[in-house]
């Protein structure tokens, strides 16, 4: 099991907002970063660090933390938003990488 | 703009090593971590383990006995040798650019993937 846990599935309606959580003891400590990740393509960073945007994304996703939970948050969803999302921090004992297991998010 | 090129075998026999070369184009790879990262089909994405420039390394527990990750900078490249491989290590494998900060880290440029399939 991932050190990362995720819901396997998230629904949202086309032009509302929708929350991405992730979970883990180690978010107390480190920021998670999230990918947007869609069919047969490579993972696309999203958000990293505190609430970081790349170049070239969309300013509806935020990222937030709270407590052992990191949130992606896409207000207003649009259907090109349809994807699988990823969260990755750090492990338990902070010296290696880990993935959480992926939310599948379906715009409505 | 920052390029990886993954570059290897798509098919493998089990207890064969994987080996995978990924070329860095567009930056020096003088700086930041080198990570691989596998996705077997239908499933998520996994972390293996990073090289820095300098050569230090970082594995996945569950895989360190059988990863090596070496840097090459006089060819702004990096590589991945995964050795008795089965059924399991079947994937795609993605090389990416990785940043590690006070506290956080993030992968900010990745390669299009390469499917390595195990199979005799």
């Amino acid at each position: 099991s991932s050190e990362l846990t995720q819901d396997p599935a998230v629904s949202v309606a086309l032009g509302q907002t929708v929350r991405i959580t992730c979970q883990g003891d180690i978010l107390r400590t480190y920021y998670a970063s999230w990918y947007q990740q869609k069919p047969g393509q490579a993972p696309l960073l999203v958000i990293y660090d505190k609430n970081n945007r790349p170049s070239g994304v969309p300013d509806r996703f935020s990222g937030s933390r709270s407590g052992n939970t990191a949130s992606l948050t896409i207000t207003g969803a649009q259907a090109e938003d349809e994807a699988d999302y990823y969260c990755n921090s750090r492990g338990s004992s902070g010296d290696h990488l880990v993935f959480g297991g992926g939310t599948k998010l379906t715009v409505l | 703009q920052v390029q990886l090129q993954e570059s290897g075998p798509g098919l493998v026999k089990p207890s064969e090593t994987l080996s995978l070369t990924c070329i860095v184009s567009g930056g020096s790879i003088s700086s930041y971590y080198w990570s691989w990262i596998r996705q077997p089909p239908g499933k998520g994405l996994e972390w293996i383990g990073y090289v820095s420039y300098s050569g230090s390394v970082n594995y996945d527990p569950s895989l360190k006995s059988r990863v090596t990750i070496l840097v090459d900078t006089s060819k702004n490249q990096f590589s991945l040798k995964l050795s008795s491989v089965t059924a399991a290590d079947t994937a795609v494998y993605y090389c990416a650019r990785g940043e590690a900060l006070r506290h956080s880290d993030y992968f900010d440029y990745w390669g299009q993937g390469n499917l390595v399939t195990v199979s005799s």
